[in-house]
């Protein structure tokens, strides 16, 4: 199992540029959610997926989309990108919500100029 | 007051040392707490769940005080390889999902 994993791992943007960021998992999750982490913060959340076809915003959910058409998949999309958005972006997954031991994937690094 | 609070590192101690996190949290209703580890430019690994009762993996002990909403993570015979920065987090089921709030992180460092 490759677990949690995202693409690209960096990326520089212009203000205004959109871009998407890809999530895959492999453990048959039916539970996926986007966190950014900026330096000295703790993790916020973005979107989350309790399944296919069903999303929710989180805490910090403006200037993002998601989407989740499989249950392997859920991409966050970037529209009109702003300097506040540079951050690293987590996608995680879990297969409880009872317990909730989220498996995170390796981050991607963004940085809005 | 922030939802989880814990202790501003750095932690800086020799190897072979005994540390203690703390973390305080300020939703009565939160049910389930982790500690997380977290290396350096690298993604957040879970370490340990935290039960009522405390719970122990090897060098690593848990203890939940549900009445003084506090959380604690002993780290006893530090090894070089304990460096990290240690997220205390708290969930809360909302029914169709659960909200997992972060703390900032401790962040210890193992010297020789």
């Amino acid at each position: 199992n490759a677990g949690v994993t995202q693409t690209p791992k960096f990326r520089i943007l212009k203000i205004g540029q959109s871009m998407t960021l890809q999530c895959t998992q492999d453990m048959n999750h039916n539970y996926m959610y986007w966190y950014r982490q900026d330096p000295g913060m703790g993790l916020k959340l973005i979107y989350y997926s309790v399944g296919a076809g069903i999303t929710d915003k989180g805490e910090v959910p403006n200037g993002y989309n998601v989407s989740r058409s499989t249950t392997e998949d859920f991409p966050l999309r970037l529209e009109l990108a702003a300097p506040s958005q540079t951050s690293v972006y987590f996608c995680a997954s879990s297969y409880t919500v009872r317990y909730n031991e989220q498996f995170f994937g390796p981050g991607t690094r963004l940085t809005v100029l | 007051r922030k939802e989880v609070e814990q202790d501003p590192g750095p932690f800086n101690v020799p190897e072979g040392a005994t540390v203690a996190f703390n973390c305080t949290y300020s939703n009565s209703a939160s049910q389930s707490f982790f500690w997380y580890r977290q290396d350096c430019r690298k993604e957040p690994k879970l370490l340990m769940s935290v039960y009522s009762s405390g719970n122990e993996d090897g060098r690593f002990t848990a203890q939940l005080n549900r009445a003084s909403q506090y959380i604690s993570l002993l780290i006893r015979d530090s090894k070089l390889s304990d460096s990290a920065t240690y997220l205390c987090v708290v969930s809360l089921n909302t029914g169709t999902a659960s909200k997992l709030t972060f703390g900032t992180g401790t962040r210890l460092q193992v010297t020789l």
